[in-house]
Formats: C-alpha cells, sequence, structure tokens
C-alpha cells in the first residue's frame, strides 16, 4: 500500500542553523501537507500546497519557513533560522479529495 | 479558528468492554476524520466522513458525523489491548478542496486484558 515517507526521522540541529526537512508524498496525490506536534500538544497546521504553490498558510508559518517542490516526488520544508521553540515532530501529509495520509514524521530538536 | 474538543481525555477499560468517545465542535466542518495514533508515529488515518448524518463501520469500530456536522463519535465494541491508542478527530474546514485539518487533543484509550 503506498505510503507518505519522510527523512529524516531524527535531525537535531543548533539554534540559528538552516533544516531542510524531506517528505515523498503518495504519487498521485495532488495536496500537500505540512504539521507539527510539540510534545504533548496538537498536531497543527503549517502550511498546504496545490498546484505548485501555496494555497494555505497558519500563523506559525512565517518568513523562516519556506517549502517547494524541486521535482515530481519529494516535497521539503525549509527552517532557515531554527529557534529552540522549533523542536517539534514535523509531519508531512498528502491527500486527494477529502483524506490526509500522514508520514511517520520527521523529530527535530534545536539546541 | 475552529477547535475540536474530545472527550474523555483518557479511558481505562477492560478488554471485552464497550466505548464512546466524543468529538464536538461549535463550528461547522466539510468532512471529519479520525486518526489513531503511536506514540512518536504518524496519524494513521482510519475513516473520513462527509454527510451530516453518516455512519461508518470499520470492523468492530463505528463512526458517526452529527447531523449538523460539528460533532462526530466513535463506538468501539467488545475492546480489545490491541485498541490501545490515541485517537484524534480532525475536521477539515473546506469543501471538497482540501484544506487545512483542525486536530483535537485525542483519546488516550487503554485496553487492559
Amino acid at each position: 500500500e503506498p505510503e507518505v515517507t519522510q527523512t529524516p526521522s531524527h535531525q537535531v540541529t543548533q539554534m540559528g542553523q538552516e533544516v531542510i526537512l524531506r517528505c515523498v508524498p503518495i504519487s498521485n496525490h495532488l495536496y500537500f501537507y505540512w504539521y507539527r506536534q510539540i510534545l504533548g500538544q496538537k498536531v497543527e497546521f503549517l502550511v498546504s500546497f496545490y498546484n505548485n504553490e501555496i494555497s494555505e498558510k497558519s500563523e506559525i508559518f512565517d518568513d523562516q519557513f519556506s517549502v517547494e517542490r524541486p521535482d515530481g516526488s519529494n516535497f521539503t520544508l525549509k527552517i532557515r533560522s531554527t529557534k529552540l521553540e522549533d523542536s517539534a515532530m514535523y509531519f508531512c501529509a498528502s491527500g486527494l479529495t477529502y483524506e490526509q495520509y500522514f508520514g511517520p514524521g520527521t523529530r527535530l530538536t534545536v539546541t | 479558528t475552529q477547535l475540536l474538543e474530545q472527550s474523555p481525555q483518557f479511558l481505562s477499560i477492560q478488554e471485552g468492554e464497550n466505548l464512546t468517545v466524543y468529538c464536538n465542535s461549535s463550528s461547522v466542518f466539510s468532512s471529519l476524520q479520525w486518526y489513531r495514533q503511536e506514540p512518536g508515529e504518524g496519524p494513521v488515518l482510519l475513516v473520513t466522513v462527509v454527510t451530516g448524518g453518516e455512519v461508518k463501520k470499520l470492523k468492530r469500530l463505528t463512526f458517526q458525523f452529527g447531523d449538523a456536522r460539528k460533532d462526530s463519535s466513535l463506538h468501539i465494541t467488545a475492546a480489545q489491548p490491541g485498541d490501545t491508542g490515541l485517537y484524534l478527530c480532525a475536521g477539515g474546514d473546506r469543501g471538497s478542496t482540501l484544506g487545512r485539518l483542525y486536530f483535537g487533543r485525542g483519546t488516550q484509550l487503554t485496553v487492559w486484558p
């Protein structure tokens, strides 16, 4: 069964460094998303992406964040200058109709 | 911001018991999705309901979307230890074009043998 994959599974970085989180969505899906989950809190929406552009972003998704679909299979989230409060699980999701299918997540730890 | 409240927050039952968990909001959603999440992993989609009053069954799990599309419930019959996990509801706020999902905090279910 097709699934969303994410790399790396765990990323440790120092405050102020740039990180790129990678996702391979399910191949025939058209809508792509990033969510995050701070430990012990709700899953929160960051951004949605369709037709090679951002369709919606949350208040969390400020100028430090960017997304890209560099080729036909990958979908990336870049954080330019990480802060301690960016430490969280980051989930990529993809969908075709109403459903959104989530990847296993990348645990980002900012020290 | 559209809020989804899930209850109860924790539920601990014996194997074989039935249970219902609830997902409520004051907002109308175009769709309602139920996920199950294990520690350190991503949410796994169980079901999506889109029509008010819709009922879907997945083996021993029954999902219902309220008539007004503001609430949903998940009923598990004859719970088993393998049902243990965090159950999340998530509401979608845009018609057929996928918009963001708003997640509840989840119900942590523990089923004891």
